[in-house]
């Protein structure tokens, strides 16, 4: 079946660090993939997605290049802020019988200043 | 737009009460969901429905009833509750299909003593 592996956290960082938290896959087809990020107290909100292999999703300054030959979905950052603070979940939708998104577990990040 | 919204936000219940939780959306969307997220397990989905008067099982729907008599409201049941439901309940909709953006309400922390 479906499933996602992401980094163990928790991440800490300093403001304008460089960010990555890894994320593999295992899915049947080809999967659409997607970067969910939760602030403290809140719902997730989707923070970017790719539908193809070599597609870049891309908002807010973080991105996540769609890799099938490596089956990775890497989330990056360039320069972190104390804002980015939150939980971030990597997730693929493979379609067909499969009916649902499968999360990975969750990667919490801690920017300090 | 309010965009999705659950009540309550807080509840502890003894084991064997019974609960509704509630949720709406206000965005006309066909797919709504419930999840619950425990610590260390991402998100798994309970039950889901893809549209008014439809509703189907998800990959953790023991002890869980849901129903869906209005487009914009999806109700989780409780019958009788155990101290293995104690997690944080979200909801979430889609405007149609799961590969769509999902969008979360705030989350229900619900206690079971």
């Amino acid at each position: 079946g479906d499933s996602v592996t992401q980094m163990e956290g928790p991440v800490t960082l300093s403001e304008e660090a460089f960010l990555t938290i890894n994320c593999t896959y295992t899915a049947t087809g080809y999967p659409s993939l997607f970067w969910y990020v939760q602030y403290p107290g809140e719902g997730l909100q989707l923070l970017l997605k790719a539908t193809k292999a070599d597609d870049k999703g891309s908002n807010k300054g973080f991105e996540a290049t769609y890799r099938k030959e490596t089956t990775s979905f890497h989330l990056e950052k360039g320069s972190v802020q104390v804002s980015d603070s939150a939980v971030y979940f990597c997730a693929l939708y493979s379609g067909g019988s499969n009916y649902k998104l499968t999360f990975g577990k969750g990667t919490l990040l801690t920017v300090n200043p | 737009n309010a965009g999705v919204t659950q009540t309550p936000k807080f509840r502890v219940l003894k084991t064997g009460q019974s609960m509704t939780l509630l949720c709406a959306q206000d965005m006309n969307h066909e797919y709504m969901y419930w999840y619950r997220q425990d610590p260390g397990m991402g998100l798994r989905l309970i039950h889901y429905s893809v549209g008014e008067g439809t509703t189907a099982k998800g990959e953790v729907p023991d002890g869980y009833n849901v129903s869906r008599l209005k487009k914009q409201n999806f109700l989780l049941g409780l019958e009788s509750a155990a101290p293995s439901q104690t997690s944080v309940y979200f909801c979430a909709s889609t405007l149609a299909g799961f590969n769509n953006e999902q969008f979360f309400g705030p989350g229900t922390r619900l206690t079971v003593l």
